[in-house]
């Protein structure tokens, strides 16, 4: 079942752009995950944040997590022809001893011109 | 360090058939964990297996099985293939829980005719 929706389903802009997507779910969480995917390749793993946390950077990217919304962006700042690519948020769910597992959205869809 | 590794990397069968999809994990990872991903559903959890053992299972029916070897090497299993189960397959292995950062391998397209 899906849980996180993310929003928009497709985004279109301009080389040195900030792109921004956005993420919303239902269930607690354990952590929240963002990947991107090639043309129908395998997903790279792109950023973690924990339940506990409410904003993470890494490089050119900045999520935040807003638990009592339910809620998670990714911020690509000045956006590249080479980050064209399908972009997923992913909800780690805990349900207790060692079982857990991701759940991920439908995608957001983005392409960068140059 | 190689990545997670997936064989075959396309695949064409007949309704009815059956096909086994393997995969290789990152040396030292010890779970793995299996995705379908179609454009109607999205990516969807299949199951994950840790030290030779399901560890948690996603919502599909039987004939879609697994299992995993002493290496951490893992095989899916889906038997009487039906049309709709033409998709992505896709691996991905993690140090501990099926929940934390995962490294996928490149998928395997199945097409079923």
């Amino acid at each position: 079942s899906q849980q996180g929706e993310e929003d928009p389903q497709a985004l279109s802009i301009q080389e040195g752009e900030n792109a921004t997507m956005n993420c919303s779910y239902k269930t607690s969480i354990n952590n929240l995950q963002w990947y991107r995917q090639n043309s129908g390749r395998g997903l790279v793993h792109l950023i973690l944040i924990r339940s506990n946390e409410r904003e993470k950077h890494s490089g050119r990217l900045r999520v935040t997590l807003d638990t009592s919304k339910k809620s998670s962006s990714l911020l690509i700042t000045a956006s590249r022809a080479a980050d064209t690519a399908s972009y997923f948020c992913a909800t780690g769910v805990y349900y207790g001893g060692s079982q857990g597992n991701l759940i991920f959205g439908k995608g957001t869809k983005l392409s960068v011109k140059p | 360090k190689a990545g997670v590794t997936q064989t075959p990397r396309y695949l064409i069968k007949t309704r009815g058939q059956q096909v086994t999809l393997s995969c290789s994990p990152i040396s030292g990872h010890r779970s793995v964990s299996w995705y379908q991903q179609t454009p109607g559903q999205g990516l969807q959890f299949l199951f994950e297996y840790f030290s030779e053992t399901q560890r948690n299972k996603g919502n599909f029916p039987g004939r879609f099985s697994g299992r995993q070897f002493s290496n951490s090497r893992s095989e899916m299993n889906v038997s009487t293939l039906e049309l709709g189960d033409s998709a992505l397959y896709l691996c991905a292995s993690s140090r501990g829980l099926a929940m934390d950062e995962q490294f996928f391998g490149p998928g395997t397209r199945l097409t079923v005719l």
